[in-house]
C-alpha cells in the first residue's frame, strides 16, 4: 500500500543534542511538508518542499533544519537551538494540483530527557 | 491566508447526524474549503473539500452556504470511530506556494 512512513514512533532526546525524524512516501508525490504539533492545538509548518532539493521555511523554521536530495524523503533534524522540542512531529505529502489533499504519516513524538 | 472559526467542541449521541459548522467570512472566490479530521496519536485524514457546489463521498457530506461564508460538515450516523478533532481549512489551490493552514479545529465526542 502507499503511503507515508515516519519513524521513530516515539524518540527521546538528552538536552544539546541534534536528532532526526525521518519521512518517506512511496506516492511519488512532489511536495512535502513538517508539522510540529504542542497538546491541545492545531498544526504549525515548520518546512515545506515543492520539489527535490529546493524547500522552504514555514512559520516556526527556527532550530529546525530539513533537506530533500530525493522525491521519496524529507529528513527533519531538530537542532540544540530549538529550546523547546517536546511535540508531536508530523510529515505530510501532496501531489501538486488543483484540490489535491494532504495524506499525512503517523508521526513522531519526541520528549526530551 | 483566510481565516476559519469553528466551535472548540461538540458531542453527539452514537448513529445519530452530527453537523460540525465553519465560518469563513473573508473567503476569498478561489479558496477552496477542506475538512480534515485527526484521530487520536495520529496525523489528520483527509475528509472532503468543495470550491461552490454541495459534496458528497463516502465519509461525509459538505453543504457549503450561498454566499460561502459558512460551510458545515455532515457525518450522517456518528459512530464511536468518529470522534476526532474536525480542521475546516482554506486555501487558494490555485496558488502554488500556499499552504493549508489547520487552526485548533472542533473536538467531537460521540456517546454510546
Amino acid at each position: 500500500d502507499g503511503g507515508i512512513t515516519q519513524s521513530p514512533k516515539y524518540l527521546f532526546r538528552k538536552e544539546g543534542q541534534n536528532v532526526t525524524l525521518s519521512c518517506e512516501q512511496n506516492l511519488n508525490h512532489d511536495a512535502m511538508y513538517w508539522y510540529r504539533q504542542d497538546p491541545g492545538q492545531g498544526l504549525r509548518l515548520i518546512y515545506y518542499s515543492q520539489i527535490v532539493n529546493d524547500f522552504q521555511k514555514g512559520d516556526i523554521a527556527e532550530g529546525y533544519s530539513v533537506s530533500r536530495e530525493k522525491k521519496e524523503s524529507f529528513p527533519l533534524t531538530v537542532t540544540s537551538a530549538q529550546k523547546n522540542p517536546t511535540a508531536f512531529y508530523l510529515c505530510a505529502s501532496r501531489q501538486t494540483g488543483i484540490a489535491q489533499p494532504q495524506h499525512f504519516g503517523d508521526g513522531t513524538r519526541l520528549s526530551i530527557l | 491566508d483566510a481565516k476559519t472559526t469553528q466551535p472548540n467542541s461538540m458531542e453527539s449521541n452514537e448513529e445519530e447526524p452530527v453537523h460540525l459548522p465553519c465560518n469563513h467570512s473573508t473567503i476569498s472566490g478561489t479558496d477552496y474549503i477542506h475538512w480534515y479530521r485527526q484521530l487520536p496519536s495520529q496525523g489528520p485524514e483527509y475528509v472532503i473539500h468543495g470550491l461552490t457546489s454541495n459534496v458528497n463521498n463516502r465519509m461525509a457530506s459538505l453543504a457549503i452556504a450561498e454566499d460561502r461564508k459558512s460551510s458545515t460538515l455532515i457525518l450522517h450516523r456518528a459512530t464511536l470511530r468518529d470522534a476526532a478533532v474536525y480542521y475546516c481549512i482554506l486555501r487558494d489551490d490555485g496558488n502554488y506556494g500556499q499552504n493549508f493552514v489547520f487552526g485548533p479545529g472542533t473536538r467531537l465526542s460521540v456517546l454510546p
